[in-house]
């Protein structure tokens, strides 16, 4: 596997379901990332993790819980979800943080809440 | 409020003409910008980048401006192929000590062949 993978593509899952996102990237890098893709709206840049360390938390719900256990795995816990909450779920590394290296994103989950 | 904000949702170029992708931005903080394209059921590729040091940044087919004094940056696309056709997103950061990234709403752009 090269690059950044994310699973799985596709989730439904019910309101009162709990469920997980997983992203694992094989680039090297230290820092990741949790965006959200909603219809006609930029990326919303949810969780960012340096080193294992949480470094941004956008003001996300306590629905969404993140968890970095090393720098080559990231997950995005999900419980009692909206669904508001349906849209698309990237991941994203970069070699650092800091604002001045480029983002690798994976392909997305595509999560709908019923 | 936007502060990185992509006016034209779509844009159609012929093959083989020149494709200007514009980004307009709120934050005079911002000083690291970058493209990403994105095709459908893939996740944002990146293309190309500029520091607010320089006022253009180049890489084979693909030409990044940036007019700081303007707030507005353009991806330059030349010639223009029909495998450009994707979703292309301005993105901006200020460099120092922050990790993020504000994203534009994205331009589709389609080539016709």
């Amino acid at each position: 596997e090269t690059g950044v993978t994310q699973t799985p593509r596709h989730l439904v899952m019910g309101m009162t379901n709990k469920k997980s996102l997983k992203c694992e990237q094989h680039l090297g890098h230290n820092a990741m990332y949790w965006y959200k893709q909603s219809a006609k709206k930029p990326l919303e840049l949810m969780f960012v993790y340096s080193l294992e360390e949480r470094v941004e938390n956008n003001s996300v719900p306590s629905r969404f819980s993140p968890e970095c256990p090393n720098s080559s795995h990231l997950f995005l816990h999900l419980h009692t979800l909206q669904p508001e909450d349906s849209a698309l779920y990237l991941c994203a590394s970069s070699q650092d943080g800091g604002g001045s290296y480029e983002q690798y994103f994976g392909p997305g989950t595509r999560l709908t809440v019923t | 409020d936007q502060q990185v904000k992509q006016n034209s949702p779509s844009l159609s170029v012929q093959e083989g003409r020149i494709s200007i992708l514009n980004c307009d931005y709120t934050n005079s903080m911002f000083d690291y910008f970058l493209w990403y394209k994105k095709y459908p059921a893939e996740g944002p590729t990146f293309l190309i980048s500029i520091s607010s040091i320089k006022d253009k940044n180049e890489d084979g087919r693909f030409t990044v401006f940036l007019n700081k004094s303007a707030k507005h940056l353009s991806l330059h696309i030349v010639p223009s192929q029909p495998g450009d056709s994707a979703v292309y997103f301005c993105a901006a950061s200020a460099a120092s000590g922050t990790y993020k990234y504000i994203f534009g709403t994205g331009t589709r752009l389609k080539v016709l062949a």
